[in-house]
């Protein structure tokens, strides 16, 4: 995943907004995506967008996609401690999926 | 329960040995991808299959090998095992050849060599 960047810690109160961000080279990728790892689980997809939109929200998640600055990011509102759990970003780059190392996001009450 | 089956879920083995891990595709889906996760590497891309015949290879050792059979399901053969191959491996699928709305992931089967 040495082609997306994202950081590897965030920790956030529960009920703030958590946001992870993500940078990617590739500026053909058609699909961006996140995804979410919870502990002795595999990887869930929680959404994607399109790479010729800027922004698409699902309930409590917001992805903001900036394809001039190639930077994808993923709000969470109303964190829950049910949402500690890495998430991973990815581009499709031809026929697969690249991943970023993943944001370990821990919850605190 | 996401329609991606890995068996077995733990193994553990010697150094030197081989070991085949299991995977059946989600109901459907024709392309299946392997994946290695390991804390040092994070999540490499090993090989994709599509209906059966090979459609893209990653970071995939010599060692390694894998096949998707005519009912669809895969097997990623490991042999001469390492330390360094200790991680978790994961099957996802797809239903075409590309990736595009994403993959569906199975568990993840946790190899342990020792």
């Amino acid at each position: 995943g040495e082609d997306v960047e994202q950081s590897l810690f965030l920790s956030v109160r529960e009920g703030d907004s958590s946001v992870i961000n993500c940078t990617y080279t590739d500026s053909s990728s058609t699909y961006l995506y996140w995804y979410k790892q919870e502990p002795g689980a595999g990887l869930q997809l929680l959404t994607y967008i399109f790479s010729n939109m800027d922004m698409k929200q699902d309930q409590r998640l917001t992805v903001l996609l900036n394809k001039k600055d190639k930077h994808l990011s993923l709000r969470i509102a109303d964190t829950q401690t049910g949402d500690s759990a890495i998430y991973f970003c990815a581009e499709s780059k031809d026929y697969k999926l690249s991943f970023g190392a993943g944001t370990t996001v821990t919850v605190r009450a | 329960d996401s329609g991606v089956t890995q068996t077995p879920k733990h193994l553990i083995t010697a150094t030197g040995q081989r070991v085949t891990l299991r995977c059946s595709p989600r109901s459907g889906d024709l392309s299946v991808y392997w994946y290695q996760q390991s804390l040092d590497q994070g999540l490499q891309f090993l090989i994709q299959y599509y209906n059966g015949e090979e459609r893209a290879k990653g970071n995939i050792l010599e060692r390694f090998s894998a096949q998707q059979f005519p009912d669809l399901h895969s097997e990623l053969n490991l042999s001469s095992l390492e330390l360094g191959d200790s991680a978790l491996y994961f099957c996802a699928s797809s239903g075409t050849g590309r990736a595009n709305y994403g993959y569906t992931f199975g568990s993840g089967t946790r190899l342990t060599v020792v």
